[in-house]
């Protein structure tokens, strides 16, 4: 079946340091690739997705590039901010299914 | 305001008492859905509505069981909790399968 993998369970950076989250994805199809943010407190809500048909998606200074290559969508950021700190999921969408989630990476930006 | 509401926020119970947590999107969608997450931020799908139709159940436990009285509204009852439901549970609406709007969600404590 479909699956997410992120392996950082945590980072920690200091601001304007350049962040970068590992995602890869394991399916039979080209499926929806999407970054969930969630803040302390909230639920998680869309960062950015990209389709087979657009290879990268970008937002809010955050960039994602879709590599069926290698079967990965890490999520880069050049300078971060300490207002960034939140938990970031990767998610796959398939067919007519709800999204998949990955575990999730917390990211921690001092200031 | 267009939002997914829920309440209550917290809920601390005891083993084998009945709960009910309520939720409520005021963004005309079509397809709601209830996720738990853990205490390590695991994202799990637990059911999904589509116009008064359960379209996803992973396998949860049947002592819980979504209620929906309309497409604007999806409740979540556990008939007798259990130590392991402690979690937070996340609502969520959506009108394609790729955006899903979530609620702040309700924070389960069982004793």
């Amino acid at each position: 079946g479909d699956s997410v993998t992120q392996k950082q369970g945590q980072v920690t950076l200091s601001e304007d340091d350049f962040l970068f989250i590992n995602c890869t994805y394991s399916t039979t199809t080209y499926p929806t690739l999407l970054w969930y943010v969630q803040y302390l407190g909230q639920g998680p809500q869309l960062l950015l997705k990209v389709t087979t048909a657009n290879n990268k998606g970008i937002s809010r200074g955050f960039e994602a590039t879709y590599d069926k290559g290698t079967t990965s969508f890490h999520l880069q950021k050049a300078s971060v901010q300490e207002s960034d700190s939140a938990v970031y999921f990767c998610a796959l969408v398939n067919n007519n299914n709800a999204p998949r989630f990955g575990a999730g990476t917390k990211l921690s930006v001092k200031p | 305001e267009t939002a997914v509401f829920q309440t209550p926020n917290y809920h601390v119970t005891q083993v084998g008492n009945e709960v009910s947590f309520n939720c409520k999107q005021t963004l005309g969608h079509d397809t709601m859905y209830w996720y738990k997450q853990d205490s390590k931020k695991l994202l799990k799908i637990m059911f999904s509505y589509n116009n008064k139709q359960l379209i996803v159940n992973e396998t949860v436990p049947r002592r819980f069981s979504p209620q929906s009285s309309d497409k604007a509204h999806l409740n979540l009852r556990i008939k007798s909790v259990e130590p392991e439901d402690s979690a937070v549970y996340l609502c969520a609406s959506s009108r394609d399968r790729w955006e899903q709007y979530f609620g702040p969600g309700t924070r389960l404590t069982v004793l």
